[in-house]
């Protein structure tokens, strides 16, 4: 079965850091783009990172550009979201999603995701 | 405020046929695919249109997506209460380097 399952959410306090993962199963992971979608509470989605199959694209969302860092590792199978600075503004459910090619450019449609990993950011 | 206008709400009984808009730009409707998520409450979204009016493999074809200019629709006809969700288009935008989505609209089935 093609899915992907989130990991690493959690209570931050403000300006803290965080990093979420994502495993990928049941597809070849290196052929497929891959990005974070987000909704804060009781909001709609938000895109906020993506990066192509061989990692050599990453997109980042004005918001979170500098404070985010998107990555992967295609030999461990794994995506990965570094969040820093974190404030309020960012609590929300991280979703991982599959892309539906290798270019996030040209096919940025997703077309499988997680369950979400919930981020809420409080003292 | 998103960058895709949605109106927020939408409603019918079933078997009617609903349609719901996704007013954009040149920068991101007019120039590039849009594509429809489907989420219904408590769940993850799902892939409904992509590239303005396919669907995937088991989206049922009362789903079906179309656009003209600046804005795209999403059309559901014979609507069941299982359809009663929030539905969120998308999109490229060149100016901004990344994808919209839209506010959402949540459909209600009387």
């Amino acid at each position: 079965e093609v899915q992907v399952l989130e990991s690493g959410g959690g209570l931050v306090q403000p300006g803290g850091s965080r990093r979420l993962s994502c495993a990928p199963s049941g597809f070849t992971f290196a052929n497929h783009a891959m990005t974070w979608v987000r909704q804060a509470p009781g909001k709609g989605l938000e895109w906020v990172s993506a990066i192509s199959g061989n990692g050599g694209g990453t997109y980042y969302v004005d918001s979170v550009k500098g404070r985010f860092t998107i990555s992967r590792d295609n030999s461990k199978n794994t995506l990965y979201l570094q969040m820093n600075s974190l404030s309020a503004e960012d609590t929300a459910v991280y979703y991982c999603a599959r892309v539906a090619g290798e270019s996030f450019y040209y096919y940025y449609h997703m077309d499988v995701w997680g369950q979400g990993t919930t981020v809420t950011v409080s003292s | 405020q998103s960058v895709l206008t949605q109106s927020p709400s939408a409603s019918g009984t079933p078997g009617q046929r609903v349609t719901m808009s996704c007013s954009g730009s040149n920068s991101n409707i007019e120039r590039n695919f849009v594509d429809w998520y489907q989420q219904v409450p408590g769940m993850a979204p799902k892939l409904l249109i992509y590239r303005d009016n396919q669907r995937p493999s088991g989206v049922p074809d009362r789903f079906s997506g179309s656009k003209s200019g600046t804005s795209a629709s999403l059309a559901i006809s014979g609507l069941r209460s299982v359809d009663e969700a929030d539905y969120y288009c998308a999109a490229w935008d060149d100016s901004l380097g990344g994808v919209v989505f839209g506010g959402g609209t949540k459909l209600t089935v009387l």
